[in-house]
């Protein structure tokens, strides 16, 4: 069965600085990998995609993310971290059917 | 705006009550999905609909029951409610319904069981 683990449940770093978001997955075939962003009170919004293309991913608002089958890992970058980043991130794995969903990890962004 | 819309946006409620919620999707999209977000169980599918016929079932609870309507609108229905059904309940759209489709989330609707 597929599954995801978000390596940290907060991330903090200051305006201006980069954004690493560390995210692992167990699948027993090439998986499809998502990065959905949740800001207060509002829906979850796709941030970008994998689906067996080019590894290296970019996404919405200077975000990027790398998939490494080697290291089980799609951690998701940003050089840069702006104010409006603040939210939470859920790094998404696809199943037979379903999307199957870390836990989340929250995002702050210090002035 | 995903332009999908939910109804609605907070729902009060008594333990062993029933409501229903309702979610139209983004224009074009032929798949509706509902999910559940609470503190200890964090996102869980629940039921995904395709043109009106049901395509997949996640953790829904025996409780709970949802259709797709024609104008391809879908509603969740949750019965018997007990507290620990309180949690923001989302809908998502798809143009065709396949796992790799990005799916475009309404706002949810909070639910909270007294």
């Amino acid at each position: 069965a597929q599954s995801v683990t978000q390596l940290d449940s907060h991330v903090s770093v200051s305006e201006g600085t980069p954004v690493l978001l560390r995210c692992n997955y167990s699948s027993s075939y090439s998986p499809s990998l998502f990065w959905y962003v949740q800001h207060p009170n509002k829906g979850l919004q796709l941030l970008l995609k994998y689906t067996s293309a080019a590894t290296l991913v970019k996404g919405i608002n200077g975000f990027e993310a790398e998939f490494k089958k080697s290291e089980t890992s799609f951690h998701l970058t940003k050089p840069s971290a702006h104010m409006s980043d603040a939210a939470e991130y859920f790094c998404v794995v696809s199943d037979d059917y379903q999307l199957i969903w870390g836990a989340g990890t929250k995002l702050i962004i210090k002035p | 705006d995903s332009g999908v819309t939910q109804t609605p946006k907070h729902l009060i409620t008594a333990t062993g009550q029933r409501v229903t919620l309702r979610c139209s999707p983004r224009s074009g999209d032929l798949s509706v999905y509902w999910y559940q977000q609470s503190l200890d169980q964090g996102l869980q599918f629940l039921i995904q609909y395709y043109n009106g016929e049901e395509r997949a079932k996640g953790n829904i609870l025996e409780r709970f029951s949802a259709q797709q309507f024609p104008d391809l609108h879908s509603e969740l229905n949750l019965s018997s409610l007990e507290l620990g059904d309180s949690a923001l309940y989302f809908c998502a759209s798809s143009v065709a319904g396949r796992v790799t489709d990005t799916q475009y989330f309404g706002p949810g609707t909070r639910l909270t069981v007294l």
